[in-house]
């Protein structure tokens, strides 16, 4: 079984501030690995695929990068409405996520 | 545009089985791959397993000799079985699709929330 680990747990920014959140495979997963967006009430928002290829309709400041056990989700800079949780998931070995990170308004 | 919804019992007795479907509309159930995905209140998301339309299955190991996943083509849905539920079950379902193209859920269901309870 391969195991995300994702961090920070939480990250305080403000609005305009880059986020740099990191997910890290236990063993390599290749390319195959994707981010979602999450907010309260709300199903999980595919943002990346294939490690950083963007999904239809995520804006450009969204953008991922990374390979076998290292990746990187990174929002050039914040909205007020990309503050949510951030998960990232691998299929390269059945199907797994990350634990979550969560970016709140400092 | 292909959407998904999940229906069935919000209350589940512990030790009975949990029973969902997922209705697909907008778009053709066949040549694709269907998963369930699940979390407990304040929690991650968990995978449960997917389904290809031809009936072909992969389920998560930790979860594998209690569920069940099967597909009805004609009813474009396919539909979730959980057997022998204990408190811990109980969290929001999701149905999701996971195209190849992608290997990532790309089209979520709104999720259904099942509580198990004595």
């Amino acid at each position: 079984e391969i195991v995300l680990t994702q961090s920070p747990a939480t990250l305080s920014l403000s609005p305009g501030e880059r986020a740099t959140l990191s997910c890290r495979a236990s063993q390599s997963v290749s390319v195959y690995l994707a981010w979602y967006q999450q907010k309260p009430g709300q199903a999980p928002r595919l943002l990346i695929y294939h490690a950083s290829n963007r999904a239809t309709g995520i804006p450009a400041r969204f953008s991922g990068s990374g390979s076998g056990t290292d990746f990187t989700l990174t929002v050039s800079s914040l909205e007020p409405e990309d503050f949510a949780v951030y998960y990232c998931q691998q299929r390269s070995n059945w199907l797994s996520f990350g634990g979550g990170t969560k970016v709140e308004i400092k | 545009q292909v959407q998904l919804q999940e229906s069935g019992p919000g209350l589940v007795k512990t030790s009975e089985t949990l029973s969902l479907t997922c209705t697909v509309s907008g778009g053709s159930i066949s040549n694709h791959y269907w998963s369930w995905i699940r979390q407990p209140p304040g929690k991650g998301l968990e995978w449960i397993g997917y389904i290809y339309y031809s009936g072909s299955t992969k389920y998560n190991p930790s979860l594998k000799s209690r569920v069940t996943i099967s597909v009805d083509t004609s009813k474009n849905q396919f539909s979730l079985k959980l057997r022998s539920v204990t408190p811990a079950d109980t969290a929001v379902y999701y149905c999701a699709t996971l195209p190849t193209t992608k290997d990532a859920f790309d089209i979520w269901g709104q999720g259904t929330m099942v509580t198990v309870s004595s």
